[in-house]
């Protein structure tokens, strides 16, 4: 079985700049969910999908993150203008929904300078 | 929203040994409890979870317990070896309806484990 796939793997920009990242979930998996780890932290949720639906964006920062999930599979996250506090390992996980283990992707390690 | 405590941050122990970490949770509702293990540099992978209708349960060398009505839960891995050496975060969730768990992650406790 093929695990989520994530890209890009690294991305350096400076500040204001604009970055977007890609999540292929596993086939078949209707929940997604998008999470930011920083340095020493445990991953913090930015936002889940239900399908191509939001169900939880409440941690999303909306002034300057987005999200979509368009066709109910991969999904892509945008930061727009980045900050330096943005620097962190962006990771995707999917699940077959409620009750069921998150599998999470290889990430995407931002650096903003 | 539900806030989790992981302690400790890191922890030392010689092969062969055992570790245990603790985790508590805020919120009533949470129901479901995974712990993962991340190398340095990799994704995070599961290695046991539990629900709230079981107080413990095992896999090989691991076993995770949970206290509902303290509100924490625990890993134990037994008989370490150096390759249990990583960085364990446990997480906490309520769920939403049929939509899943947004997992709320403690801030992760180091092991080494030394030959």
């Amino acid at each position: 079985e093929a695990g989520v796939a994530q890209s890009p793997r690294y991305k350096i920009i400076e500040k204001r700049q604009s970055v977007a990242f890609w999540c292929n979930p596993i086939s078949g998996h209707a929940t997604l969910y998008w999470y930011q780890q920083i340095l020493g932290q445990g991953p913090k949720l930015l936002i889940q999908f239900q399908n191509n639906g939001v169900v939880d964006d409440s941690q999303l920062p909306k002034d300057r993150f987005s999200a979509e999930r368009l066709k109910g599979v991969d999904s892509t996250l945008k930061i727009q203008p980045a900050k330096l506090e943005d620097s962190a390992v962006y990771l995707c996980a999917s699940g077959q929904g409620a009750q069921e283990t998150q599998y999470f992707g290889p990430g995407t390690r931002l650096l903003v300078l | 929203g539900e806030n989790v405590e992981q302690h400790p941050s890191t922890l030392s122990v010689q092969e062969g040994d055992s570790a245990v970490i603790k985790c508590t949770y805020s919120d009533s509702a949470s129901n479901y409890f995974p712990w993962y293990k991340q190398e340095l540099g990799k994704r995070p992978q599961l290695i046991i979870d539990i629900r709230s209708n079981v107080g413990e349960k095992k896999d090989q060398r691991i076993a995770v317990t949970l206290n509902k009505t303290a509100k924490h839960f625990s890993l134990h891995i037994t008989e370490t070896q150096p390759e249990d050496s990583a960085v364990y975060f446990c997480a906490a969730s309520p769920p939403h309806s049929n939509s899943g768990y947004a997992l709320n992650f403690g801030k992760g406790t180091s092991l080494l484990v030394t030959p």
